[in-house]
């Protein structure tokens, strides 16, 4: 079965540590992309990539930093310079368009994160 | 800065109602425009989607959406809601670049 998977599906963590969520997708996709989400605040973007080797700030990328090694794995870690991560976390993967654009997003089952 | 509102955060219907949820979007060049839904515990999938041609639109489980580029809206509808449409829904914006604008999200609660 084709899809995304994220794991672990619940996370806790002290304060003060490093934490890194995993993503995974088998849909040859190009691109992946994290969002946080909070209880009314919709998805917000934390960081995608576009290819291999290669990735770009989101909107709320401050206290996160991802790795794009494989097309395959798109690892998402909370530092502990995150002030606020209690969230709910979800990993995306889209195809590029051949006319332009990116197709709608493929969604992983999302990780939630509690910071004790 | 492009933004995408949802007009409702909340709302109850009993089945056999209409459901309209407004969604709106503020950016003025070419858009493709998505509405996903998370049911309770599954994964955030497509409902329906628009790139170019007919701007109504149908998805999945009987649910359409009106594109309307003159007011920048794309309004999610269903004639007749089940028990099982409770859900939360998302519509989205993608702007032609890399970025995918999310709204908000409307809690949808059908009452059986």
């Amino acid at each position: 079965d084709g899809g995304i998977t994220q794991s672990p599906k619940y996370l806790f963590r002290k304060e003060g540590q490093n934490v890194t969520l995993s993503c995974e997708q088998n849909l040859n996709h190009d691109a992946m992309y994290w969002y946080r989400q909070d209880p009314g605040q919709g998805l917000r973007l934390i960081y995608y990539s576009q290819i291999v080797n290669d990735f770009q700030k989101g909107d709320i990328a401050e206290g996160y930093s991802v790795s794009r090694e494989k097309k395959e794995s798109f690892p998402l870690t909370v530092t502990s310079a995150q002030k606020n991560p209690t969230a709910f976390y979800l990993c995306a993967s889209s195809f590029r368009r051949t006319s332009g654009g990116y197709n709608e997003q493929f969604f992983g089952p999302g990780t939630r994160l509690t910071v004790l | 800065a492009q933004s995408v509102s949802q007009h409702n955060h909340h709302v109850i219907l009993s089945e056999a109602a209409s459901l309209e949820l407004g969604c709106n979007y503020s950016y003025g060049g070419t858009v493709n425009l998505f509405w996903y839904v998370q049911y309770p515990g599954q994964h955030l999938q497509l409902l329906l989607k628009y790139f170019s041609g007919d701007p109504l639109v149908k998805g999945i489980k009987g649910f359409e959406a009106e594109f309307i580029k003159s007011k920048f809206s794309f309004n999610l509808r269903k004639p007749s809601v089940q028990w099982s449409d409770t859900a939360e829904y998302f519509c989205a914006v993608h702007t032609g670049g890399f970025k995918t604008i999310f709204g908000a999200g409307t809690r949808l609660f059908v009452k059986a």
